[in-house]
């Protein structure tokens, strides 16, 4: 069964710095997607970012960006010159060619200013 | 920007009571997911729906619950009896693809008393 891992429950970074949430998945398939969710504290469900796993060329979408090693199954996220509006809960999540998204436990970004 | 919309925005309900959950999915998209999320805990997939039919659906999605899409547009989650249990944030995603990326409506609070 494929499995996604946030190994951090919590991360605070200070506004304008560079902050990486890591997420780790456990899969046989070699073809799936890897994406990148926000929520904020109303909750929707934002896609932040989006990784082919057959592209070997990391993702980035203006300050975000992601490391995304294939052979280690890790996929995480780097925002850069991290701002307030950032704060919230980011999930990783997985899921191969038209099927369901399987989570991870989210990791709690917190902005300070 | 076309939107997932659902309906309504937080539902009470006493135990044992059935429940409908309403989603308004992007209009030409093909392939429609129901997620839970309890408070403070990861999103779980239920169900998936493509082609007028279920696809997927988890161990969640027990004989209590029900998917349809009546009229070509709307896409409803039914819970028969529900229980305290079932109180979460439901959320409505839909596809165009099965490669594409899934939109996420602004989900529904569910709350079981």
């Amino acid at each position: 069964a494929q499995t996604v891992t946030q190994s951090q429950p919590e991360m605070s970074v200070q506004e304008a710095e560079t902050v990486t949430l890591s997420c780790t998945y456990d899969t046989s398939e070699s073809d799936y997607y890897l994406f990148w969710y926000k929520q904020p504290p109303s909750r929707q469900m934002i896609l932040v970012i989006r990784q082919e796993a057959y592209k070997q060329q990391n993702a980035t979408e203006n300050r975000f960006s992601v490391n995304f090693q294939k052979a280690a199954k890790s996929f995480s996220l780097k925002i850069s010159d991290s701002q307030l509006g950032d704060a919230a809960m980011y999930f990783c999540a997985y899921r191969i060619y038209g099927n369901k998204l399987v989570f991870g436990a989210g990791t709690i970004l917190r902005v300070k200013s | 920007e076309p939107e997932v919309t659902q309906t309504p925005s937080h539902q009470v309900t006493q135990m044992g009571q059935e429940v409908i959950l309403r989603c308004v999915p992007i209009s030409n998209h093909l392939y429609f997911y129901w997620y839970r999320q309890i408070l403070g805990q990861k999103v779980e997939f239920l169900v998936s729906f493509y082609n007028n039919e279920i696809s997927e659906k988890s161990e969640i999605f027990d004989d209590q619950f029900s998917v349809e899409r009546p009229d070509g547009s709307n896409f409803t989650l039914k819970i028969r009896s529900t229980k305290l249990e079932d109180s979460a944030m439901y959320f409505c995603a839909s596809g165009g693809t099965a490669g594409e990326e899934q939109f996420f409506g602004p989900g529904t609070r569910l709350t079981v008393l």
